[in-house]
């Protein structure tokens, strides 16, 4: 079975700064995918960003991108430029081939005016 | 159309009475799903629908029973709940089984259940 797992259950991040939040994962497929979503307090689970474990090159979203170590199996997402918007819950998630998605424990990050 | 839409956004109700959440998505995805999730904590599969057919059931009590009407539509039927079942009830869609680990999964807003 998959296991992801979050180990910071609150960030914070002052307007306009950079922050990286952590995952780490742990299975024995080869081929996967690995997702961030995000929540705010509106409840609606919103996809940020997702990596193909065949790609080498990291994923980039606009102010999100992500740090994808695929031997160490972890995976942190990283926001620039952080806005007042982008306070929320977010989820890292691992998906193999079977339809099943695993979510970490997530992270709350508040963002300071 | 890239919208899950689920209704009731909010319900109320008793340990006898019998309640259906509903969930609707015209994307043309053929796989849908039912989440639950607790406060503070991440979602948990409950049910998958592949080609409106139940392919996956992660041990879910029977007083909840989803339904799978047409490609479009998912349901969840509830009857006999438990104040313990008070939670967020995520409904979610996806483009299909055949390159599922592709699949992105796109959310609903959630059903807030409180049974009293």
């Amino acid at each position: 079975a998959q296991t992801v797992t979050q180990s910071q259950p609150e960030m914070s991040v002052q307007e306009a700064e950079t922050v990286t939040l952590s995952c780490t994962y742990d299975t024995s497929e080869s081929d996967y995918y690995l997702f961030w979503y995000k929540q705010p307090p509106s409840r609606q689970m919103i996809l940020v960003i997702r990596q193909e474990a065949y790609k080498q090159q990291n994923a980039t979203e606009n102010r999100f991108s992500v740090n994808f170590q695929k031997a160490a199996k972890s995976f942190s997402l990283k926001i620039s430029d952080s806005q007042l918007g982008d306070a929320a819950m977010y989820f890292c998630a691992f998906n193999n081939a079977g339809n099943m998605l695993t979510f970490g424990g997530g992270t709350r990050l508040m963002v300071k005016p | 159309d890239t919208e899950v839409t689920q209704t009731p956004k909010h319900l109320v109700m008793g340990m006898t009475n019998k309640k259906s959440l509903k969930c609707e998505q015209h994307m043309g995805h053929r796989a849908m799903y039912w989440y639950k999730q607790k406060a503070k904590k991440p979602p948990e599969l409950m049910f998958v629908y592949s080609y409106e057919k139940l392919s996956i059931n992660e041990s879910v009590p029977s007083r909840f029973s989803p339904e799978c009407p047409n490609s479009s539509l998912l349901n969840l039927h509830l009857h006999a709940l438990q104040p313990e079942d008070s939670a967020l009830y995520l409904c979610a869609s996806s483009q299909g089984p055949d390159r599922a680990g592709a699949n992105v999964l796109t959310f609903g807003a959630g059903s807030r259940l409180t049974v009293l």
